[in-house]
């Protein structure tokens, strides 16, 4: 079965320094990946996605993200913090094909605080 | 374009009750998924629409019910609510082209639901 593990609940950073979010996914075969952010009391906002080809894509927002299929993991990543990056960062994996085509396994989320 | 919506944004409702949330979604596309997301985790996928049928399910019991329309919006009805319902409801669109699922789900701002 698919599943995705987030192992740091909450990271601070300072405003201008870099970032790297760590999210590890189980799936038997080629998976879909994907980043989220949340804002307090809102939906999610696609960040970026990979679903075949070169491992780096690029996403919104200065955003980009790493596919390393020996290690099981999909990290995000951004050289230079904002103030405005402060929210909730959801990875998520979904199958390419099978019974469970279509949906979406989460994280528990990364908490990401931004110091002045 | 017009974004995926909800209604209501929130909704209070007493344990045993029935509650039915509205999703509106985005222009162009049609397949709607639900996903519940509990305080401090990650969203949790329910089931899926698809020309107007249940198209896959997560671990939900079977009062957790929902419609497709002919216009592709969606309802998610709970039956006999429970204080673990209490929850933010969030509503995904995505386009979907035979078994082709590109997984780009786009997410409305979620309706929070509290049972008392």
């Amino acid at each position: 079965a698919q599943s995705v593990t987030q192992p740091d609940i909450h990271i601070t950073v300072s405003e201008g320094a870099s970032l790297e979010l760590r999210c590890n996914y189980s799936y038997g075969a080629t998976p879909y990946l994907f980043w989220y952010v949340q804002s307090p009391g809102q939906g999610l906002q696609l960040l970026l996605k990979y679903f075949s080809g070169d491992t780096l894509v690029q996403g919104i927002k200065g955003f980009e993200a790493e596919f390393k299929r020996s290690q099981s993991s999909f990290n995000l990543r951004k050289p230079s913090v904002h103030w405005s990056d402060a929210a909730e960062y959801f990875c998520a994996v979904g199958a390419a094909r099978g019974s469970t085509l279509g949906r979406l396994y989460f994280g528990r989320g990364t908490q990401l605080t931004v110091w002045p | 374009e017009t974004g995926v919506t909800q209604s209501p944004t929130h909704l209070i409702k007493t344990r045993g009750q029935q509650v039915t949330l509205r999703c509106s979604s985005q222009s162009g596309h049609n397949t709607v998924s639900w996903y519940q997301q509990a305080l401090g985790q990650g969203p949790q996928f329910i089931f899926q629409y698809y020309r107007e049928e249940e198209n896959g399910r997560g671990n939900f019991p079977p009062r957790f019910s929902g419609l497709q329309f002919p216009n592709y919006s969606s309802e998610l009805n709970v039956n006999a609510l429970e204080l673990d319902d209490s929850a933010l409801y969030l509503c995904a669109s995505s386009l979907r082209s035979g078994q082709a699922h590109p997984y780009e789900q786009y997410f409305g701002p979620g309706t929070r639901l509290t049972v008392t």
